[in-house]
């Protein structure tokens, strides 16, 4: 099956700093979509992004379908942006099964 | 105010007890998810329903069943034949419009279960 890896595992930022991450899955999708799990385990959709790119306010995402990779771009952080970003996956099968990475767990200090 | 709401927020179990985990969703959305997420774990799949009436495991059923009777409802239980029930659980839905959706997944806010 389709495997997602995540990068970097953890950061720390100060508030104000820029940081990009990343997601590099292994076969093709027809689905990719970024999530931000809060500190009390609430999960909200950032973005669904199987390809080219979109913004919403700071944040923006990138994916490169030809090359297997997404980039979640967040800019002038605030603590409030602390917490867990999951890249998932849906392969081109369309079983509507989405594969999760294991996130990258973001700490933004004031 | 649209949504997905799971309940109760914490619950406890006992040694050979089984569990229901509640979730309902006023999204209209046809498919409907349960996921399983570990301490420092991304989410695993453990059962997931595309129609009423109909569903299929995921990744880690066993332990686990549900029922989809209304379209607005999707139960999970935790049967006393899973071992290692301590989790957080989360319930998500999706809309289908038939042909080629979006798969966009929605969640509720989860449910902490752990053992006694």
């Amino acid at each position: 099956g389709i495997q997602v890896e995540q990068s970097p595992p953890d950061l720390i930022l100060q508030e104000g700093a820029n940081s990009t991450l990343r997601c590099n899955f292994s076969d093709s999708v027809n689905n990719l979509q970024w999530f931000h799990q809060n500190p009390w385990g609430q999960l909200i959709n950032l973005f669904y992004i199987p390809s080219g790119t979109k913004q919403n306010g700071r944040l923006s995402a990138t994916t490169v379908a030809t090359e297997r990779y997404s980039l979640l771009y967040i800019s002038s952080s605030q603590t409030t942006d602390s917490g867990v970003y999951f890249c998932a996956v849906e392969g081109a099968g369309n079983n509507r099964k989405l594969i999760w990475g294991l996130g990258t767990s973001l700490a933004v200090n004031p | 105010d649209g949504g997905i709401t799971q309940s109760p927020k914490y619950l406890f179990r006992k040694e050979g007890q089984n569990v229901t985990l509640s979730c309902e969703q006023n999204l209209n959305h046809d498919a409907m998810y349960w996921y399983r997420q570990d301490p420092g774990q991304g989410l695993r799949l453990i059962y997931y329903s595309q129609i009423v009436n109909d569903f299929q495991k995921g990744d880690i059923a066993e332990g686990y069943s549900v029922s989809r009777e209304k379209k607005e409802s999707f139960p999970l239980t935790v049967t006393s034949a899973q071992k290692n029930p301590t989790a957080f659980y989360l319930c998500a839905s999706s809309p289908r419009t038939g042909g080629v959706a979006k798969n966009i997944q929605y969640f509720g806010a989860g449910t902490r279960l752990s053992v006694l």
